[in-house]
Protein backbone atom coordinates (compact mmCIF):
# COMPACT_ATOMS: atom_id res chain seq x y z
CA UNK A 1 0.00 0.00 0.00
CA UNK A 2 1.39 3.38 -0.90
CA UNK A 3 2.04 6.08 1.86
CA UNK A 4 0.35 8.90 0.26
CA UNK A 5 -2.83 8.12 -2.32
CA UNK A 6 -4.16 10.73 -4.27
CA UNK A 7 -6.51 10.14 -7.11
CA UNK A 8 -4.03 11.11 -10.32
CA UNK A 9 -7.18 12.72 -12.13
CA UNK A 10 -7.52 15.00 -14.29
CA UNK A 11 -9.81 17.20 -13.17
CA UNK A 12 -11.65 19.45 -15.88
CA UNK A 13 -13.53 21.72 -14.29
CA UNK A 14 -15.51 24.79 -15.97
CA UNK A 15 -13.87 28.34 -14.41
CA UNK A 16 -16.07 29.41 -11.41
CA UNK A 17 -16.46 25.20 -10.48
CA UNK A 18 -15.75 24.22 -7.05
CA UNK A 19 -13.58 21.21 -7.00
CA UNK A 20 -12.14 18.77 -4.42
CA UNK A 21 -9.27 16.62 -4.03
CA UNK A 22 -8.76 13.75 -0.99
CA UNK A 23 -5.92 12.06 -0.17
CA UNK A 24 -4.98 9.10 2.10
CA UNK A 25 -2.34 8.10 4.13
CA UNK A 26 -1.30 4.75 5.37
CA UNK A 27 1.13 5.75 8.33
CA UNK A 28 -0.59 6.64 11.46
CA UNK A 29 2.47 8.45 12.80
CA UNK A 30 2.31 10.67 10.12
CA UNK A 31 2.86 14.48 12.00
CA UNK A 32 1.94 17.43 9.76
CA UNK A 33 0.54 18.05 6.17
CA UNK A 34 0.45 19.96 3.73
CA UNK A 35 -0.87 20.96 -0.19
CA UNK A 36 2.20 21.85 -2.82
CA UNK A 37 0.99 23.41 -5.74
CA UNK A 38 2.88 22.24 -9.43
CA UNK A 39 2.37 23.92 -12.35
CA UNK A 40 3.75 21.95 -15.76
CA UNK A 41 7.55 21.42 -16.26
CA UNK A 42 7.83 23.38 -12.80
CA UNK A 43 9.12 22.98 -9.24
CA UNK A 44 6.75 21.79 -6.59
CA UNK A 45 5.82 25.41 -4.18
CA UNK A 46 4.04 25.00 -1.04
CA UNK A 47 -0.22 25.74 -1.10
CA UNK A 48 -1.03 25.44 2.25
CA UNK A 49 -0.59 23.64 5.78
CA UNK A 50 -3.34 21.22 7.04
CA UNK A 51 -4.06 21.54 10.42
CA UNK A 52 -6.15 19.37 12.61
CA UNK A 53 -8.78 21.84 12.95
CA UNK A 54 -9.18 23.20 9.04
CA UNK A 55 -8.02 25.74 7.72
CA UNK A 56 -8.82 28.06 4.54
CA UNK A 57 -6.53 30.89 2.59
CA UNK A 58 -9.44 32.79 0.45
CA UNK A 59 -10.44 30.32 -2.16
CA UNK A 60 -8.73 27.21 -0.73
CA UNK A 61 -9.99 25.31 2.27
CA UNK A 62 -7.51 22.23 3.85
CA UNK A 63 -9.09 19.72 5.76
CA UNK A 64 -7.57 16.97 8.14
CA UNK A 65 -9.20 13.69 9.57
CA UNK A 66 -6.89 12.22 11.50
CA UNK A 67 -8.96 8.69 12.30
CA UNK A 68 -10.04 7.88 9.09
CA UNK A 69 -6.27 9.29 7.89
CA UNK A 70 -7.97 11.41 5.30
CA UNK A 71 -6.96 15.23 4.05
CA UNK A 72 -9.15 17.22 1.66
CA UNK A 73 -8.35 20.33 -0.87
CA UNK A 74 -11.33 22.37 -1.45
CA UNK A 75 -10.98 25.00 -4.25
CA UNK A 76 -13.63 27.34 -4.87
CA UNK A 77 -14.63 29.88 -7.61
CA UNK A 78 -12.17 28.03 -9.69
CA UNK A 79 -9.58 30.15 -12.12
CA UNK A 80 -8.09 29.46 -15.29
CA UNK A 81 -4.81 29.88 -13.00
CA UNK A 82 -5.67 27.09 -10.82
CA UNK A 83 -4.56 24.91 -13.56
CA UNK A 84 -1.87 22.49 -11.86
CA UNK A 85 -0.95 19.71 -10.67
CA UNK A 86 -1.73 19.09 -6.82
CA UNK A 87 0.49 17.43 -4.35
CA UNK A 88 -0.60 15.80 -1.59
CA UNK A 89 2.46 15.97 1.34
CA UNK A 90 2.86 14.25 4.67
CA UNK A 91 5.59 14.31 7.16
CA UNK A 92 5.85 11.25 9.15
CA UNK A 93 7.90 11.64 12.28
CA UNK A 94 11.59 9.88 12.44
CA UNK A 95 14.33 10.74 15.12
CA UNK A 96 17.37 12.93 14.26
CA UNK A 97 17.94 14.56 10.76
CA UNK A 98 15.34 12.21 9.38
CA UNK A 99 12.60 14.40 10.85
CA UNK A 100 12.01 16.26 8.01
CA UNK A 101 11.53 14.06 5.31
CA UNK A 102 8.29 14.44 3.43
CA UNK A 103 6.56 11.99 1.57
CA UNK A 104 4.63 13.35 -1.38
CA UNK A 105 1.60 11.57 -3.15
CA UNK A 106 1.66 11.58 -6.97
CA UNK A 107 -0.40 14.34 -7.26
CA UNK A 108 -4.22 15.11 -8.58
CA UNK A 109 -4.19 16.98 -12.04
CA UNK A 110 -6.49 19.79 -12.61
CA UNK A 111 -7.42 21.73 -15.51
CA UNK A 112 -10.08 24.74 -15.50
CA UNK A 113 -11.60 25.22 -18.71
CA UNK A 114 -12.71 28.71 -19.59
CA UNK B 1 17.61 36.84 -3.81
CA UNK B 2 18.94 33.69 -5.76
CA UNK B 3 17.47 31.56 -3.66
CA UNK B 4 17.73 27.72 -4.54
CA UNK B 5 19.67 27.08 -8.28
CA UNK B 6 20.53 23.87 -10.08
CA UNK B 7 22.60 23.38 -12.87
CA UNK B 8 22.73 22.27 -15.66
CA UNK B 9 19.10 22.65 -16.18
CA UNK B 10 19.04 20.12 -19.04
CA UNK B 11 21.67 17.16 -19.46
CA UNK B 12 21.99 14.63 -21.71
CA UNK B 13 24.52 11.85 -21.30
CA UNK B 14 25.56 8.05 -21.78
CA UNK B 15 25.06 5.08 -20.46
CA UNK B 16 28.21 4.35 -18.25
CA UNK B 17 29.26 7.97 -18.13
CA UNK B 18 29.50 9.55 -14.73
CA UNK B 19 27.62 13.16 -14.17
CA UNK B 20 27.29 15.44 -11.24
CA UNK B 21 23.95 17.63 -10.48
CA UNK B 22 24.28 20.94 -8.98
CA UNK B 23 22.27 22.51 -6.29
CA UNK B 24 23.30 25.94 -4.34
CA UNK B 25 21.06 27.67 -1.56
CA UNK B 26 21.98 31.50 -0.47
CA UNK B 27 19.94 30.62 2.14
CA UNK B 28 21.69 28.72 4.77
CA UNK B 29 19.38 26.17 5.42
CA UNK B 30 20.48 23.53 7.57
CA UNK B 31 18.57 20.74 5.92
CA UNK B 32 19.05 19.82 1.92
CA UNK B 33 17.45 17.22 -0.45
CA UNK B 34 17.76 15.68 -3.88
CA UNK B 35 14.59 14.03 -5.53
CA UNK B 36 13.81 12.47 -8.88
CA UNK B 37 10.69 12.70 -10.03
CA UNK B 38 8.95 10.39 -12.88
CA UNK B 39 5.70 9.52 -14.59
CA UNK B 40 3.98 7.14 -12.56
CA UNK B 41 6.06 7.53 -9.43
CA UNK B 42 6.09 10.86 -8.04
CA UNK B 43 8.51 12.35 -5.92
CA UNK B 44 11.18 10.01 -4.51
CA UNK B 45 13.42 11.12 -2.20
CA UNK B 46 16.66 10.06 -3.10
CA UNK B 47 19.53 11.61 -0.50
CA UNK B 48 19.05 14.21 2.43
CA UNK B 49 21.90 16.23 4.22
CA UNK B 50 20.98 17.54 7.79
CA UNK B 51 24.18 19.75 7.56
CA UNK B 52 27.54 20.16 6.22
CA UNK B 53 29.35 16.63 6.30
CA UNK B 54 26.21 14.79 7.66
CA UNK B 55 24.37 12.67 4.68
CA UNK B 56 21.58 10.06 4.52
CA UNK B 57 20.19 7.75 2.59
CA UNK B 58 16.23 8.44 1.06
CA UNK B 59 13.76 6.09 -0.99
CA UNK B 60 16.11 5.25 -3.84
CA UNK B 61 19.48 6.00 -3.60
CA UNK B 62 21.05 3.16 -5.02
CA UNK B 63 23.54 4.40 -8.18
CA UNK B 64 23.99 7.99 -6.54
CA UNK B 65 26.65 9.60 -4.19
CA UNK B 66 26.14 12.86 -2.38
CA UNK B 67 28.69 14.99 -0.83
CA UNK B 68 28.33 18.12 1.22
CA UNK B 69 31.08 19.63 2.13
CA UNK B 70 29.94 23.21 2.35
CA UNK B 71 26.43 24.05 3.84
CA UNK B 72 25.61 25.66 0.40
CA UNK B 73 26.19 23.26 -1.68
CA UNK B 74 24.70 19.53 -2.25
CA UNK B 75 26.44 17.86 -5.20
CA UNK B 76 24.39 14.96 -6.93
CA UNK B 77 26.62 12.11 -8.44
CA UNK B 78 25.51 9.34 -10.84
CA UNK B 79 28.85 7.05 -10.89
CA UNK B 80 27.43 5.12 -13.82
CA UNK B 81 24.36 6.31 -15.36
CA UNK B 82 21.80 4.31 -16.40
CA UNK B 83 18.83 4.85 -18.50
CA UNK B 84 16.64 4.17 -15.77
CA UNK B 85 18.18 7.59 -13.90
CA UNK B 86 16.87 9.36 -16.98
CA UNK B 87 14.21 12.00 -14.38
CA UNK B 88 13.59 14.90 -13.13
CA UNK B 89 15.65 16.04 -10.24
CA UNK B 90 14.71 18.53 -7.62
CA UNK B 91 17.01 19.40 -5.11
CA UNK B 92 15.38 21.36 -2.05
CA UNK B 93 16.49 22.73 1.30
CA UNK B 94 14.67 23.64 4.44
CA UNK B 95 15.83 25.56 7.49
CA UNK B 96 14.03 23.29 10.19
CA UNK B 97 10.57 24.20 9.69
CA UNK B 98 8.49 21.50 7.49
CA UNK B 99 8.37 24.24 4.05
CA UNK B 100 10.84 22.98 1.60
CA UNK B 101 11.77 25.42 -1.46
CA UNK B 102 12.89 23.47 -4.01
CA UNK B 103 15.05 24.10 -7.18
CA UNK B 104 14.28 24.68 -10.69
CA UNK B 105 14.84 20.84 -11.61
CA UNK B 106 17.33 19.71 -14.12
CA UNK B 107 16.03 17.26 -16.59
CA UNK B 108 18.55 14.59 -17.42
CA UNK B 109 18.44 11.84 -20.70
CA UNK B 110 20.59 9.26 -20.83
CA UNK B 111 21.02 7.28 -23.90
Amino acid sequence: RKEVEQDPGPFNVPEGATVAFNCTYSNSASQSFFWYRQDCRKEPKLLMSVYSSGNEDGRFTAQLNRASQYISLLIRDSKLSDSATYLCVVNILFSGAGSYQLTFGKGTKLSVIP
Amino acid sequence: DAGITQSPRYKITETGRQVTLMCHQTWSHSYMFWYRQDLGHGLRLIYYSAAADITDKGEVPDGYVVSRSKTENFPLTLESATRSQTSVYFCASTTGALEQYFGPGTRLTVT
